[in-house]
């Protein structure tokens, strides 16, 4: 079956650490996208990448980085600069060509600071 | 820039009605909907293009009025099922980046 799949579904960073979390897909979308959700709140973009070796900072990109080498991986380091990275962290794929299509979301995973 | 949706909550009885509203202060091209449970991935419903069409869902449908750069979800005869917290995003250009609402909850009581 296709669809996206985010790991660890849980992380604990300690200060000043740089962890990654993991997203890959196999429904062979073009494009690729990170959210961070607080609690009781809505998503809010990262980064996005519509093709690859190319994305673009989102909303909210301080403190995160991303690589996408291949078109079903999008990688997102959390890194020591952002300072409060206890979030639930979404990512989707659609199919960029046509944007009538919808974002299909991986389960997340959540981050935590020990 | 972020759409604002209302209402901010709601709690139904089952078979009940519900309207959730998304209002853009910038002229949209489409509005996409999703329905997250608690800890969960938010989960596709439906997207309305610039156009004023409506579309339907099992006992959920929406409209879009372009004039007042609003799109509205009708949830008819509520089902447990339905709770969850309802987003809308919104997109001002074609394969433009999608800005979600910050959500409404949605309980549905027996």
């Amino acid at each position: 079956d296709g669809g996206i799949t985010q790991s660890p579904k849980y992380l604990f960073r300690k200060e000043g650490q740089n962890v990654t979390l993991s997203c890959e897909q196999n429904l062979n979308h073009d494009a690729m996208y990170w959210y961070r959700q607080d609690p009781g709140q809505g998503l809010r973009l990262i980064y996005y990448s519509q093709i690859v070796n190319d994305f673009q900072k989102g909303d909210i990109a301080e403190g995160y980085s991303v690589s996408r080498e291949k078109k079903e991986s999008f990688p997102l380091t959390v890194t020591s600069a952002q300072k409060n990275p206890t979030a639930f962290y979404l990512c989707a794929s659609s199919n960029d060509r046509d944007s009538n299509q919808p974002q299909h979301f991986g389960d997340g995973t959540r981050l935590s600071i020990l | 820039q972020q759409p604002v949706q209302s209402p901010q909550a709601v709690i139904l009885r089952e078979g009940e009605d519900a309207v959730i509203n998304c209002s853009s202060s910038k002229a949209l091209y489409s509005v996409h909907w999703y329905r997250q449970k608690h800890g969960e991935a938010p989960v596709f419903l439906m997207i309305l293009l610039k156009g004023g069409e409506q579309k339907g869902h099992d006992k959920i449908s929406a409209s879009f009025n372009e004039k007042k750069q609003q799109s509205s979800l009708y949830l008819t005869a509520s089902q447990l099922s339905y709770s969850g917290t309802y987003f809308c995003g919104t997109e001002i250009l074609p394969g433009n980046m999608l800005t979600f609402g910050g959500g409404t909850r949605l309980m549905v009581k027996p």
